[in-house]
Formats: C-alpha cells, sequence, structure tokens
C-alpha cells in the first residue's frame, strides 16, 4: 500500500524556517517525481515545488522561489521542503504528492499545518 | 499566467446529474491533460478522473470527465449524485510544465 506520511509542520515566527519530511512507502519512491501542494485555511490547492526522481532537476512557484528548497533522500524514501524566509501568507497545510507520469498526483499525505505568526 | 477558472460552488439534489466546469484561460486546455481531485473536509485531495476522462480504479462509472475545445473548459460530470459526493472538486492540468490548479468547486448535495 502506497502511504506518504508528512511531518516537521508547526508555528514559526516571520523570518524564521522550517523543514518538511514526507515519508514514503509502499512503492519504489526513487521511481517517481515528487511534488508539494499547498492549502491555506479555507483557500484552494496550490502548487509548490516538484523534484525528479534522481534529484537532479527542480522547479518552484514563483511565489517560493529563493525561499524554498525541494530535496530527497532515495535511501531513506523520504522528500523535504527547506523553507527560510517564511511569510504570513506561507501559512498552510503543505501536502507531498507522488506524480506517476510528470504533471498529475496519483497519491497525497495527510498533509502538515505550517502556521506563519509572531 | 495559465489559469483554470472553476464555479465557486453548485448544488443539486440526490440522484440528479451535476456538471462541473473548468475553463482555460488562454492556450488550448485540449493541449495538455486535465485530472479533477475531490477533497472532502479535513482530508487530503483523491483523484477521481486523470487524462482528461480516465477513472482510477475504485471511482466509480457516476464519474466522467470530458473536454470541450470550442470553448476551451474541461467538464466533470457526476450522475447518480449521492450525499457522499458532496466535497470540493479541484481540475488541474499544466502551464509551461509546471502544474496549475483550479480554485475549486464546492457541491452541495441536498
Amino acid at each position: 500500500e502506497v502511504q506518504l506520511v508528512e511531518s516537521g509542520g508547526g508555528l514559526v515566527q516571520p523570518g524564521g524556517s522550517l523543514r518538511l519530511s514526507c515519508a514514503a512507502s509502499g512503492f519504489t519512491f526513487s521511481s517517481y517525481w515528487m511534488h508539494w501542494v499547498r492549502q491555506a485555511p479555507g483557500k484552494g490547492l496550490v502548487w509548490v515545488s516538484r523534484i525528479n526522481s534522481a534529484g537532479s532537476i527542480t522547479n518552484y512557484a514563483d511565489s517560493v522561489k529563493g525561499r524554498f528548497t525541494i530535496s530527497r533522500d532515495n535511501a531513506k524514501n523520504t522528500l523535504y521542503l527547506q523553507m527560510n524566509s517564511l511569510r504570513a501568507e506561507d501559512t498552510a497545510v503543505y501536502y507531498c504528492a507522488r506524480d506517476p507520469t510528470y504533471g498529475r498526483f496519483d497519491y497525497w499525505g495527510q498533509g502538515t499545518l505550517v502556521t506563519v505568526s509572531s | 499566467n495559465f489559469m483554470l477558472t472553476q464555479p465557486h460552488s453548485v448544488s443539486e439534489s440526490p440522484g440528479k446529474t451535476v456538471t462541473i466546469s473548468c475553463t482555460g484561460s488562454s492556450g488550448s486546455i485540449a493541449s495538455n491533460y486535465v485530472q479533477w481531485y475531490q477533497q472532502r473536509p479535513g482530508s487530503a485531495p483523491t483523484t477521481v478522473i486523470y487524462e482528461d476522462n480516465q477513472r482510477p480504479s475504485g471511482v466509480p462509472d457516476r464519474f466522467s470527465g470530458s473536454i470541450d475545445s470550442s470553448s476551451n473548459s474541461a467538464s466533470l460530470t457526476i450522475s447518480g449524485l449521492k450525499t457522499e459526493d458532496e466535497a470540493d472538486y479541484y481540475c488541474q492540468s499544466y502551464d509551461s510544465s509546471n502544474p496549475v490548479f483550479g480554485g475549486g468547486t464546492k457541491l452541495t448535495v441536498l
């Protein structure tokens, strides 16, 4: 059974940093592109970032470019999102999601809440 | 930037059929696949339609997807509505290879 379990969310002050993790199991993690998608409270889904299966190609939404870094450790079956210079507008539930064919999402984690507030 | 526009909300009665639209802002929506995700309150999204009109295993055939190039839109149709279908629905495609989501449609089954 495919499972994606996010962790690392919490309350952080504006300007602070946080690292999210997504532990994958039930599939060959190293074969798939992976994404981060976020959802602000009461709002819609917004794509944040993606990484290719080898970890050599990354893309970011303009709103997080230069502040967030996506990475992965295929030996540990884990996806990461390093978030720096956090702003109030980064407050959201962050989901990791698997991409089976470049550009869509077939499995999602349960999400982890990031709250940026003083 | 490419955008996908959905109605904010739709409502229909149990047993009826509802269609949710997703209109592309530019270019041809038929150029890239469209997916549809269902999100119930407090839960992660799940796929109900992928690659325009394909259903994942386990999704009932009451759910169907289509593309209308003339209106540059995609549609999700749910027939034989059940109260369990009440949820938010998001369409998704891509812009210059980056994923793009519609704003979401709240389906109320009353």
